[in-house]
């Protein structure tokens, strides 16, 4: 089964700050390579698909990019509701596996 | 608008049983894949199941295979799980997801398992 680790566990960062979170398939995925976003008590939230598509109605200070086994998602102006847990996902087959988790914090 | 509404958590005894359920609406049920995810408390996100569109086609983790069992009902656009022979592990809140990527979820269910 392909793994996918997401780095680094946790990350505080100030308003306004540019971050970078990254995710690592043990194989190739192509670009199906999804985020999420998770805030505490709720429900997850896609925000980005297919490695770099946008989910509509995301806020556009987010963006993903990568390819195969490499891949990342971007606050590019980090604010205060962003604070929440980011998952990846692999789903080009089964399993469909989420990666750790990302914990940011401002 | 999209909404799935689980529904059939509770609180069960190791070895116990439960049936999850997830009622669609707001879109064409009959249309797309479906799976469950569950969250342990703390813990980060698990997929345990996926079901096509027309029920032929159905994986599962292994933390959950031979012990829970999908299926759906497109005639009532419903989904359901399964959970047999239950662990305290299983614990988590269970989620119903459409696709993936999971566009749209359902508030969860919590399913307790506990002596």
């Amino acid at each position: 089964d392909i793994q996918m680790t997401q780095s680094p566990p946790s990350l505080s960062a100030s308003v306004g700050d540019r971050v970078t979170i990254t995710c690592r398939a043990s194989q190739a995925i192509r670009n199906y390579l999804a985020w999420y976003q998770q805030k505490p008590g709720k429900v997850p939230k896609l925000l980005i698909y297919a490695a770099s598509t946008l989910q509509s109605g995301v806020p556009s200070r987010f963006s993903g990019s990568g390819s195969g086994t490499d891949f990342s998602l971007t606050i590019s102006s980090l604010q205060p509701e962003d604070i929440a847990t980011y998952y990846c996902q692999k789903y080009n087959s089964a399993p469909i596996t989420f990666g750790q988790g990302t914990r940011l914090e401002i | 608008e999209v909404q799935l509404v689980e529904s059939g958590g509770g609180l069960v005894q190791p070895g116990g049983s439960l049936r999850l359920s997830c009622e669609a609406s707001g879109f064409t049920f009959s249309s797309y894949s479906m799976n469950w995810v569950r969250q342990a408390p703390g813990k980060g996100l698990e997929w345990i199941s996926y079901i096509n569109s027309v029920g032929t086609t159905i994986y599962y983790a292994d933390s959950v295979k031979g012990r829970f069992t999908l299926s759906r009902d497109n005639a009532n656009s419903s989904l359901y799980l399964q959970l047999n022979n239950l662990r305290v592990e299983d614990t988590a809140v269970y989620y119903c997801a459409r696709v993936p990527p999971y566009d749209s979820w359902g508030q969860g269910t919590p399913v307790t398992v506990s002596s």
